[in-house]
C-alpha cells in the first residue's frame, strides 16, 4: 500500500514571496490533515479535511495560508506571503477517521513531509 | 490550557530501564489515544493506541488510559538506545480534530 506522498521534500523562500505544498493520501482515507512543526515543538493543526469539507481550522492564519481539498483527494496547501516564523516542516497525514462515528485504531498516517526555511 | 500537556524533558533513562511518559488533556469527550514516536529529522510514527480505561500492552510498550483523570501515559520497558527519540502524545477529540502534544524527549543511555 502505498503512504501519503508529499512534495516538495525541502523549499528555501524568501520573506513575502509565496509557496505551495501538495498532499496526495493513502487511498481511500477520508481524513486528510494538515500540521505545522516548528523544531522543537509539537505538531500544530492547521486544518483537517474530511472528504473536500473542513472540520476545523481554526489554527489556519487565513490572511496569509489556505488550503483546498479538490474531489476528497489530493490537497495544496498555501502561503502567501511567507513570513521567517513560517519556517518549519509541514506534514500531511491521512486517516480512516470519520468524525462523529466512534472509530477504534483510527490512527493518521504521515507523508515525509517538507521543510519549508524562510529567509 | 493546552488542549494535550506532555513534559518536554528530556527524560534520561539507563539502558535496561522503564521509561515512563505522561500525557493529560483537557477535552474530557475525547475518544481515542496515541503515542506516536518521532526520530530527529523525520515523520511521526505510530506506536500504540488506547481507548479504554486500563492498560494496554504490545511488547515492550504499555499504554494507560485513565479518563476520570483525563490521563494517559506510555512505559517503555528494558529501554534500549534505538528507544531515544521524541514522544508525541495525539488526541482524538470529540469534535474530531487530531491534537498533539508538545512531545517528550527521551534519551535511554547505554
Amino acid at each position: 500500500e502505498a503512504g501519503v506522498a508529499q512534495s516538495p521534500r525541502y523549499k528555501i523562500i524568501e520573506k513575502r514571496q509565496s509557496v505551495a505544498f501538495w498532499c496526495n493520501p493513502i487511498s481511500g482515507h477520508a481524513t486528510l490533515y494538515w500540521y505545522q512543526q516548528i523544531l522543537g515543538q509539537g505538531p500544530k493543526l492547521l486544518i483537517q479535511f474530511q472528504n473536500n469539507g473542513v472540520v476545523d481550522d481554526s489554527q489556519l492564519p487565513k490572511d496569509r495560508f489556505s488550503a483546498e481539498r479538490l474531489k476528497g483527494v489530493d490537497s495544496t496547501l498555501k502561503i502567501q506571503p511567507a513570513k521567517l516564523e513560517d519556517s518549519a516542516v509541514y506534514l500531511c497525514a491521512s486517516s480512516l477517521r470519520v468524525p462523529g462515528l466512534l472509530e477504534k485504531n483510527t490512527e493518521a498516517f504521515f507523508g515525509q513531509g517538507t521543510r519549508l526555511t524562510v529567509v | 490550557q493546552k488542549e494535550v500537556e506532555q513534559n518536554s524533558g528530556p527524560l534520561s533513562v539507563p539502558e535496561g530501564a522503564i521509561a515512563s511518559l505522561n500525557c493529560t488533556y483537557s477535552d474530557r469527550g475525547s475518544q481515542s489515544f496515541f503515542w506516536y514516536r518521532q526520530y530527529s529529522g523525520k515523520s511521526p510514527e505510530l506506536i500504540m493506541f488506547i481507548y479504554s480505561n486500563g492498560d494496554k500492552e504490545d511488547g515492550r510498550f504499555t499504554a494507560q488510559l485513565n479518563k476520570a483523570s483525563q490521563y494517559v501515559s506510555l512505559l517503555i520497558r528494558d529501554s534500549q538506545p534505538s528507544d531515544s527519540a521524541t514522544y508525541l502524545c495525539a488526541v482524538d477529540s470529540n469534535t474530531g480534530k487530531l491534537i498533539f502534544g508538545q512531545g517528550t524527549t527521551l534519551q535511554v543511555k547505554p
